[in-house]
Order: structure tokens, then C-alpha cells, then sequence
């Protein structure tokens, strides 16, 4: 079945410094990604959707300055949170789909903990 | 390999009856499983939960049933309402990992 790599699953960083976070389709090609961020018990905050080849689209309140989004290929999205603060802590999640604009068929990663000391 | 498995990737059902949707694991070092409700161009919106500790957590029309020795986990909504209609996402947690099924489609006739 499809599978999506996420990593790191964990990472430390201090405060000011800058972290990317991979997302690698690994058994289909991914037009579209998702990056997520998670709160504890909470929904998943969609934060951007990335199209291969072209610039992501960010939600409304999400930095693309800070959140750099890039999708270089089919298979690879990367996130990078610039210049991160404690508030940055939290866990983000990416999702790709082989059939953009599908209702299902969306297969995410696993995750990574990042915490910003 | 998929640790957490939606083998249905869509379901119907009638107005008013009882929405049924499976997720299967194999990780029985999972402690906490999620479900998620998802529309077009929406993130997924967090729905009901339960830990691995119970078997049964209801929440108005939503019952999550957990089988931990089947390692099976449902979500029955009951009455199926028009606006249910949506992708559900199970979800399983090790404490600093998620993994999820890839959804299954429900419609709800009216």
C-alpha cells in the first residue's frame, strides 16, 4: 500500500535556529502534500497544501515566511519551520495523495515532535 | 506497511440508520486511537477518541467500540445524518507517533 516517510520523529532545537522536516512518498508519486499541525486532542490544522512544481497554498494565519514549504519532486516535500520559538513546539503531520482532490485516498506520515527550547 | 488499516474506502448509508466504519492495527504497543472527520478542503477535524485502557467511549451520536485482543477499533454514528457525509480518518498513537488509515468516504442518503 501507499506509504509516506516523515522524519525526523523528533527533534530538539533552540530557540532562533531553523528546522526542515522531510515527507517522501516512497511507492507512489505524490502531486499534492499536507502539512498538518497537531494539538493535543485537537483537530488537525490543515497549514498548507504544496503542488509539485509550483508554490504552496498557505491557510489563512499560517506565515509562509516562517513555514517554508518545498515540493521539488513527486515523491518529496519538505517543511521548514525559520527561525522557530517555543510556541513553534508542537506536532506536524504531512499527508500526500496520488489523486488530488480525492476524498480519500490520502495516506500521512507519522509525524514529527518538534520541540523548540 | 500500513500499521493502521481502513479497508473500506467508502460506505452508504440511509438517513437515520447506523453509520458502521472499521479500522483494523497491528501495533499492540498502540495506547490511544482516534477518529477524524474530514471535508473537501478541510483538514481533518478531531471527532472522538479512546484510550487503549477502554473498550467504549460515546459521545452524543458518536460510539467508538475498541477490541483491543482483535486489534479492531469502530466508529458507529447513530442517526446518520445528510451533513455526516464525509471522509473518516481512524488514527493510532504510541505517544509520539501517529498513524493513520487512509479514510473511508461516507455518504449519507436522505
Amino acid at each position: 500500500g501507499a506509504v509516506v516517510s516523515q522524519h525526523p520523529s523528533r527533534v530538539i532545537c533552540k530557540s532562533g535556529t531553523s528546522v526542515k522536516i522531510e515527507c517522501r512518498s516512497l511507492d507512489f508519486q505524490a502531486t499534492t502534500m499536507f502539512w498538518y499541525r497537531q494539538f493535543p486532542k485537537q483537530s488537525l490544522m490543515l497549514m498548507a497544501t504544496s503542488n509539485e512544481g509550483s508554490k504552496a497554498t498557505y491557510e489563512q494565519g499560517v506565515e509562509k515566511d516562517k513555514f517554508l514549504i518545498n515540493h521539488a519532486s513527486l515523491t518529496l516535500s519538505t517543511l521548514t519551520v525559520t527561525s522557530a520559538h517555543p510556541e513553534d513546539s508542537s506536532f506536524y503531520i504531512c499527508s500526500a495523495s496520488a489523486a488530488p482532490g480525492g476524498g480519500y485516498g490520502y495516506t500521512f506520515g507519522s509525524g514529527t515532535r518538534l520541540t523548540v527550547v | 506497511d500500513q500499521q493502521v488499516k481502513q479497508n473500506s474506502p467508502s460506505l452508504s448509508v440511509q438517513e437515520g440508520r447506523i453509520s458502521i466504519l472499521n479500522c483494523d492495527y497491528t501495533n499492540s504497543m498502540f495506547d490511544y486511537f482516534l477518529w477524524y472527520k474530514k471535508y473537501p478542503a478541510e483538514g481533518p477535524t478531531f471527532l472522538i477518541s479512546i484510550s487503549s485502557i477502554k473498550d467504549k467511549n460515546e459521545d452524543g451520536r458518536f460510539t467508538v467500540f475498541l477490541n483491543k485482543s482483535a486489534k479492531h477499533l469502530s466508529l458507529h454514528i447513530v442517526p446518520s445524518q445528510p451533513g455526516d457525509s464525509a471522509v473518516y480518518f481512524c488514527a493510532a498513537s504510541t505517544g509520539n507517533q501517529f498513524y493513520f488509515g487512509t479514510g473511508t468516504s461516507l455518504t449519507v442518503i436522505p
